[in-house]
């Protein structure tokens, strides 16, 4: 079946630095691909979808400057976590749509970023 | 808009209890219902879908299905074991739209 691979699985960063967090597809390609996040012992929010070759659309309250995004190919998507704070630690996870299976997303198993 | 309701956690089981979580969805058209899994430390797992009314998902002694009546997408086990303690996340879907998610119930099963 379909595959997400997340990577790093866990980060650990001093405050002020950038983290990159990689979502990658890896037995089928993504036109878009889904970047949640979630705090705990809550449900997940949407931050933005990733879309292949243009811009990414960020949710309402989402800041598009501290979230990148990026989503060069068809199988990767790149969240970047710019001038991190501590208020940023949280679980992140994408997902990606397998575009021949409709209505079928796979998620990734997450990164979990602490920012010190 | 669109938006999922799900039954209040946590819940605590005694292994082999009968297990229902609620769901039920707000949604102008018929959309894709999910149930996803969390289990501690890991990301979501999908574990059944249905895709249209009276649609039936099942997953690993899980069951549930696409009621359109009552707006509902309930998730039941018979026998529930001490491994299917995790999270668990009602979702619903449109095509090319983002998914929307319940705000989850923690379950835990007590041998």
């Amino acid at each position: 079946g379909a595959v997400v691979s997340q990577h790093p699985s866990r980060v650990i960063c001093k405050s002020g630095t950038s983290v990159k967090i990689e979502c990658r597809s890896l037995d089928f390609q993504a036109t878009t691909m889904f970047w949640y996040r979630q705090f705990p012992k809550q449900s997940l929010m949407l931050m933005a979808t990733s879309n292949e070759g243009s811009k990414a659309t960020y949710e309402q309250g989402v800041e598009k400057d501290k979230f990148l995004i990026n989503h060069a190919s068809l199988t990767l998507s790149t969240l970047t976590v710019t001038s991190a704070h501590p208020e940023d630690s949280s679980f992140y996870i994408c997902s990606a749509r397998d575009e021949a299976g409709a209505n079928v997303l796979t998620f990734g198993a997450g990164s979990r970023l602490t920012v010190l | 808009g669109d938006s999922v309701t799900q039954m209040e956690g946590p819940v605590t089981l005694s292994e082999e209890a009968f297990l229902t979580i609620n769901c039920t969805y707000t949604a102008t058209g018929y959309p894709s219902l999910f149930w996803y899994v969390q289990y501690p430390g890991e990301g979501l797992q999908l574990l059944l879908k249905a895709t249209k009314a009276d649609d039936k998902g099942s997953n690993k002694g899980f069951e549930a299905t696409y009621r359109k009546e009552t707006t509902s997408f309930h998730l039941e086990k018979g026998s529930v074991q001490v491994s299917d303690s995790a999270v668990y996340f009602c979702a619903l879907y449109f095509g090319n739209e983002k998914l929307t998610f319940g705000t989850g119930t923690r379950l835990t099963i007590i041998p």
